[in-house]
């Protein structure tokens, strides 16, 4: 039972590198996330996706970019990566919007130097 | 501003002491409220979904609660292996689907 499977595990970028990370779920769920994790704080909504080809902005999304070609994927892209983008990105998918328990990702750790 | 705060921070327990993790929340109003536990250098697995004050949800050790202002985890004869971090998530009624989450409370027990 593979679940939700994120790549990389870690990264390091320069201040200005591109990147993507990939995330996969096997459960065939409608609806698919991207959260960041800082100290401190809660996990908190990149961007998210309702369904294959839909995309939708969540709480922070401004310097990220998401794709969801295929149901069963979902990128999220760093188009210009800053400093302020260093955090843990967890994926998470649903079979529901409403009172839906999450399955999560192992994580990618991102350090943007 | 819908807001949740988890209490304490950190708890540090021996083995075998009972005690409790706090979750308070302000919502408008409240569709559901989750309890996740995270391992170091994992994702967050789901625990409890609660839905409204007065209930209750078990799962070996762990008993959750729920007020209409606050819910709590309780947890009974902790052993080593209940060491993590514990997510308190809401779901309220109004701005769509979104899921709020605190900011967790990192238990460790030791033996």
């Amino acid at each position: 039972n593979a679940g939700v499977t994120q790549t990389p595990k870690f990264r390091v970028l320069k201040t200005g590198q591109s990147m993507t990370l990939l995330c996969a779920q096997d459960m065939n769920h409608e609806y698919m996330y991207w959260y960041r994790q800082d100290p401190g704080m809660g996990l908190r909504l990149i961007h998210y996706s309702v369904g294959e080809g839909t995309t939708a902005k969540g709480e922070v999304p401004d310097g990220y970019n998401v794709s969801r070609l295929k149901k069963q994927n979902f990128l999220l892209g760093l188009e210009s990566a800053a400093p302020s983008q260093t955090s843990v990105y967890f994926c998470a998918s649903s079979y529901g919007q409403l009172n839906e328990k999450l399955f999560f990702g192992s994580g990618t750790q991102l350090s943007v130097l | 501003e819908d807001q949740v705060t988890q209490s304490p921070e950190a708890l540090r327990l021996q083995e075998g002491e009972s005690s409790s993790l706090n979750c308070s929340y302000t919502v408008s109003g409240l569709r559901g409220l989750f309890w996740y536990r995270q391992d170091p250098g994992k994702g967050p697995e789901f625990l409890f979904t609660l839905y409204s004050a007065g209930e209750e949800k078990e799962k070996e050790r762990l008993k959750a609660t729920l007020t209409k202002k606050e819910s709590f985890l309780h947890i009974t004869a902790p052993k080593p292996e209940d060491s993590a971090t514990y997510l308190c998530a809401v779901q309220p009624t109004t701005g769509g689907f979104k899921t709020i989450f605190g900011a967790g409370t990192r238990l460790f027990v030791k033996a």
